[in-house]
């Protein structure tokens, strides 16, 4: 099956900071996934992307299918945004996980 | 929209006990969901595929009889935990996907409920 791997692990970071998490794939998929998992276990569709860039507010990502990965940017990061944020290689219908980062944000 | 409900959140009970967890799509007809389990600090798994009117499909691993699922309805699908054991205990999360097709292209995205918390003592 498709491998999924993320990018740190972990992240810590200070209020108003920005950063960027990765999402590697191992095959070629039907679109991608990204979420956010908030304290209280719920996911939270941030993008579906297959390809190309979007945003959303303080949030886009980029897709680059044809090498296989994807990007998160989190910009002026605020204490709300921790949490982890999983990627989902999706192929016929099917997630497939990857390990997730797990973003603190201190005021 | 695509607002996905799970109940009950939480649930306790004792070893040898059954549970039953349902999880219901509020805005949307879902012919396809799906059930994940997450353990702490761990990604999600998926368990099954659940189809509407159809024997679901569960991962390499999953045992069928032990986790029973039922998919009556386009807005329902449930999850049995039969006979629980401690082991069983984790966060189950299931999710239901919405076929959208803007522009005349067809892709799938899936939207998932808050999640049950399962703890068999």
């Amino acid at each position: 099956g498709i491998q999924v791997e993320q990018s740190p692990p972990d992240l810590i970071l200070q209020e108003g900071a920005n950063s960027t998490l990765r999402c590697n794939f191992s095959d070629s998929v039907n679109n991608l996934q990204w979420f956010h998992q908030n304290p209280w276990g719920q996911l939270i569709n941030l993008f579906y992307i297959p390809s190309g860039t979007k945003q959303n507010g303080r949030l886009s990502a980029t897709t680059v299918a044809t090498e296989r990965y994807s990007l998160l940017y989190i910009s002026s990061s605020q204490t709300t945004d921790s949490g982890v944020y999983f990627c989902a290689a999706v192929r016929y219908s099917t997630l497939t996980f990857g390990k997730g980062t797990m973003l603190l944000v201190s005021p | 929209g695509a607002v996905v409900s799970q109940h009950p959140s939480r649930v306790i009970c004792k070893s040898g006990t059954s549970v039953k967890i349902e999880c219901r799509s509020l805005d949307f007809q879902a012919t396809t969901m799906f059930w994940y389990r997450q353990f702490p600090k761990q990604s999600l798994m998926l368990m099954a595929t659940s189809n509407e009117g159809s024997k679901a499909t569960y991962e390499q691993g999953v045992e069928k009889d032990k986790f029973l699922i039922n998919h009556a309805s386009l807005t329902l699908s449930t999850l049995t935990v039969t006979s629980a054991h401690p082991e069983d205990s984790s966060f189950y999360i299931c999710s239901a996907m919405v076929i959208r097709d803007p522009a005349g292209v067809s892709y799938n995205e899936q939207f998932f409920g808050p999640g049950t918390r399962l703890t068999v003592l």
